[in-house]
């Protein structure tokens, strides 16, 4: 079935540091491929998305690559700030049928002024 | 749109009580989702909707866990009787009936004492 692995946690940076996480996938096709982020008391938002191969999701600094070849959809940001501390899920799902995500396990980023 | 709302947004309860979680998903969203979020199993789905009608509660832990959705704009997860185990973040979501707009709500924190 489908799965989706994220590098361990926690990430612990200095800000203005450079970001990267993690997230490999395994399915059979190519699906669509999200980042969530979980802030402190809250629920998962949608970061960014990107629906096919070589596609860019972006959105606040952060970028994802959607690499087919690697089967990747690593999350990178180039100055990190105090404020994205968070939980960052990666996650797939598909169009249509079944639509549900299957989501990665989570990774903790952890900023220090 | 206020997003979808959960209450409460935390509940202390003793052991063996019925606790009651509650959902009113985003207006026009057909599907709706209950997750439970733990640091040792990660993010689980429970059961979702469509249309208000049970599609899959294969991931209902047993049989102390039941939900129901009697409208398009309420549902309820009831856990009868409630154990320590059961102390987790429970999160709920909603969609349109292909996956657009998937949408979490801020979460009830459950600690069973």
């Amino acid at each position: 079935g489908d799965s989706v692995t994220q590098m361990e946690g926690p990430v612990t940076l200095s800000e203005e540091a450079f970001l990267t996480i993690n997230c490999t996938y395994t399915a059979t096709g190519y699906p669509s491929l999200f980042w969530y982020v979980q802030y402190p008391g809250e629920g998962l938002q949608l970061l960014l998305k990107a629906t096919k191969a070589d596609d860019k999701g972006s959105n606040k600094g952060f970028e994802a690559t959607y690499r087919k070849e690697t089967t990747s959809f690593h999350l990178e940001k180039g100055s990190v700030q105090v404020s994205d501390s968070a939980v960052y899920f990666c996650a797939l799902s598909w169009t249509g049928g079944s639509y549900i995500p299957t989501f990665g396990r989570g990774t903790s980023l952890i900023v220090h002024p | 749109d206020a997003g979808v709302i959960q209450s409460p947004r935390h509940e202390v309860t003793e052991m063996g009580q019925e606790v009651t979680l509650r959902c009113k998903p985003i207006s026009g969203h057909n599907s709706l989702f209950w997750y439970r979020q733990t640091m040792m199993r990660g993010l689980e789905l429970l059961i979702y909707f469509n249309n208000n009608v049970p599609i899959d509660d294969s991931g209902m832990p047993e049989d102390r866990f039941s939900a129901k959705m009697p409208n398009a704009s309420f549902s309820t997860l009831k856990i009868q009787p409630s154990e320590p185990r059961d102390s987790a973040v429970y999160f709920c979501a909603s969609s349109h009936r292909d996956g657009y707009g998937y949408t979490f709500g801020s979460g009830t924190r459950l600690t069973v004492v």
